[in-house]
């Protein structure tokens, strides 16, 4: 069972927005910064979104971040059928002392 | 352009220590925190630790008591042991460069471990 809770699955239409979110607490996304993950079929996490709302160099503006209290979205405007992926949340534990997951989203483009 | 490659057995039976290595090309090894991360099959990610200027190490207390994180920087490699193994830490194997509040941005291909006899 993964710290940080996110929907099993989400979907869309190309062309479409859609949002996933990232339920934590205040010893993680309530007191740090939330990083998103992409993970494509078959391949190694890539860092998509950091410090809540940054993308990395080359990570398209159709894909940003929010955080509010103790909750995160990513929110993928624009949908393209290479979107199709694994998404994770992160963020830093103040208990733990390490980084948290969420339980990964899985989106689906119909 | 840092790059991140992790070696190690691809097979280790059950009770044996684990040991991987994570090789860093392209770009500097210090000043920087370097993770380990795993992935069981069809599952999400799981943090095990860091190391950080070749002696602070963090562990997911749930791995602490069987994991030790080591630096070998006259390679530009950190390594992974990971004892008592079971078939719950079936995993792919993960080694990343991470800014900790700022995320994990560079991360090799990744190792599939298997445990059984």
């Amino acid at each position: 069972q993964s710290v940080l809770t996110q929907p099993p699955s989400a979907s869309g239409t190309p062309g479409q927005r859609v949002t996933i979110s990232c339920s934590g607490s205040t010893s993680n996304i309530g007191s740090n910064s939330v990083n998103w993950y992409q993970q494509l079929p078959g391949t190694a996490p890539k860092l998509l979104i950091y410090s809540n709302n940054q993308r990395p160099s080359g990570v398209p503006d159709r894909f940003s971040g929010s955080k509010s209290g103790t909750s995160a979205s990513l929110a993928i405007s624009g949908l393209q059928s290479e979107d199709e992926a694994d998404y994770y949340c992160a963020a830093w534990d103040d208990s733990l002392l390490g980084p948290v997951f969420g339980g990964g989203t899985q989106l689906t483009v119909l | 352009q840092v790059q991140l490659q992790e070696s190690g057995p691809g097979l280790v039976k059950p009770s044996e220590t684990l040991s991987l290595t994570c090789t860093v090309s392209g770009g500097s090894f210090s000043t920087y925190y370097w993770s380990w991360v795993r992935q069981p099959p069809g599952k999400g990610l799981e943090w095990i630790g860091n190391i950080y200027d070749s002696v602070t190490t963090n562990y997911n207390p749930s791995l602490k008591s069987r994991v030790t994180i080591s630096v070998d920087m006259t390679k530009n490699q950190f390594s992974l042991k990971l004892t008592s193994m079971t078939a719950a830490d079936t995993a792919m194997y993960y080694c990343a460069r991470d800014y900790i509040i700022g995320g994990m941005d560079v991360w090799g291909q990744g190792t599939t471990v298997t445990v059984s006899s």
